[in-house]
């Protein structure tokens, strides 16, 4: 069945670094990909999204590629804050998991230090 | 507008009780998911509503999980005969409708701990 994988975490950066968090999936057809964004205490958050092969989908200085060759939707941000401090996750939904239910990775905890 | 909201935020039950948990979803969406987050399994799919078609329940672990959605609005999992394992946070979300492309709303969860 359709599945994401995440990097481990937690990954720990120093505030103004660059972030790459890994993401890749396996799934038939063209899903639709998202990074949704946990901040502590607080619900989840859609942090942005690529419907199709080549999209770039962008919020808050964050971006990620939607790349159909590599199967993969990294997450980046050139310069982290405090604030981005949270756990991200990596998440699918297509046609073939069921319905409209998205699978998600198993998140990455982000810490950044002032 | 109000987005998802979810009741109770915070639930402590005895092993073996039954619970109710409440969602209401963001007003006009279609569309209703439930999810449970927990730290040996992540964030897992339970069921999905869609206006007054038949629900998908392919994500429910047990026969003790069963949902309901009244007038197409407000939705409720019922988990009877808690176990320890039930214990997580069950998150509600909701969307426009069933589009691919169209962006699920997540509550801020129940967090269920079972005693």
């Amino acid at each position: 069945g359709d599945s994401v994988t995440q990097m481990e975490g937690p990954v720990t950066l120093s505030e103004e670094a660059f972030l790459t968090i890994n993401c890749t999936y396996t799934a038939t057809g063209y899903p639709s990909l998202f990074w949704y964004v946990q901040y502590p205490g607080e619900g989840l958050q859609l942090l942005l999204k690529a419907t199709k092969a080549d999209d770039k989908g962008s919020n808050k200085g964050f971006e990620a590629t939607y790349r159909k060759e590599t199967t993969s939707f990294h997450l980046e941000k050139g310069s982290v804050q405090v604030s981005d401090s949270a756990v991200y996750f990596c998440a699918l939904r297509s046609m073939n998991t069921g319905f409209q239910k998205l699978v998600f990775g198993t998140g990455t905890r982000l810490l950044v230090s002032p | 507008g109000a987005g998802v909201s979810q009741s109770p935020s915070n639930k402590v039950t005895e092993k073996g009780k039954d619970v109710e948990l409440r969602c209401d979803p963001i007003s006009g969406h279609t569309a209703l998911y439930w999810y449970r987050q927990s730290l040996g399994q992540g964030l897992e799919f339970l069921i999905y509503f869609q206006g007054n078609s038949a629900p998908d329940k392919s994500g429910l672990p047990s026969d003790r999980f069963s949902a309901e959605r009244t007038g197409g609005s407000v939705s409720t999992l019922t988990i009877q005969r808690t176990q320890q394992e039930d214990s997580a946070v069950y998150l509600c979300a909701s969307s426009l409708g069933r589009n691919l492309q169209e962006t699920q709303y997540f509550g801020p969860g129940t967090r269920l701990l079972v005693l």
